[in-house]
């Protein structure tokens, strides 16, 4: 168990829709970020938080965002939502905003989110 | 052309046996290298991580970096079915100062065979 809290663990929702995912990092971590996973794209990083401000972007949509919250958790925001944007979104927390090697990046166990 | 580029796999082999899972990268100002496991229905976790080029040991596995190939090994020595995973390697620009984005290739379905 990395420390790392995801919910919800399952997702299915219909085309055009808005959803919220959660994250909760481990306790100390300022860092957050986000990741999709899908079979044809692999694992790619959206978008990075720490202490509440936003630090990288990544291969994030328009139709996506984040935020940090004071307590630290996080929520991933997609919405007008499409069949592609079926797959497993990945929270991971570290101490660092530096997010280097060094300063190692727990994972979440995912939230799988299905668009019919 | 993709940044890193890793052989899906599956790759199968018996247990005890030496595994070889490998990555190309075509940016030659990544400088930071990793290798991540991820089980089944899991997250992604942290195996090992090397700076420069060269080999780096830690039990049974070895990353090695060579940086004017542009080419990242991740080598399983006596391999066990609990190694029956996805690898993936990841590469990170940047340093400590900066914010950093990783880079993860595909990864490569891995399973060891009692």
């Amino acid at each position: 168990d990395s420390g790392v809290t995801q919910t919800p663990k399952h997702l299915i929702t219909a085309t055009g829709q808005r959803v919220t995912l959660r994250c909760s990092p481990r306790s100390g971590d300022l860092s957050v970020y986000w990741y999709q996973q899908s079979l044809d794209q692999g694992l790619q990083f959206l978008i990075q938080y720490y202490n509440g401000e936003e630090r990288a972007k990544g291969n994030i949509l328009e139709r996506f965002s984040a935020q940090q919250f004071p307590d630290l958790h996080s929520e991933l925001n997609l919405s007008s939502l499409e069949l592609g944007d079926s797959a497993l979104y990945f929270c991971a927390s570290s101490v660092e905003p530096s997010g280097t090697y060094t300063d190692t990046q727990y994972f979440g166990p995912g939230t799988r989110l299905t668009v019919l | 052309q993709k940044e890193v580029e890793q052989d899906p796999g599956p790759l199968s082999v018996p247990e005890g046996a030496i595994v070889s899972l490998n990555c190309t990268y075509s940016n030659s100002a990544f400088q930071y290298f990793m290798w991540y496991r991820q089980y089944s229905r899991k997250g992604p976790e942290l195996l090992m991580y090397t700076y420069s080029s060269g080999n780096k040991e830690d039990g049974r596995f070895t990353a090695q970096v060579d940086k004017s190939s542009k080419y990242i090994s991740l080598f399983i020595r006596d391999s066990q079915p609990s190694d029956s995973a996805t690898y993936l390697c990841a590469l990170l620009e940047g340093s400590y100062s900066s914010a950093s984005k990783i880079i993860f290739g595909s990864g490569t379905r891995l399973s060891i065979r009692p």
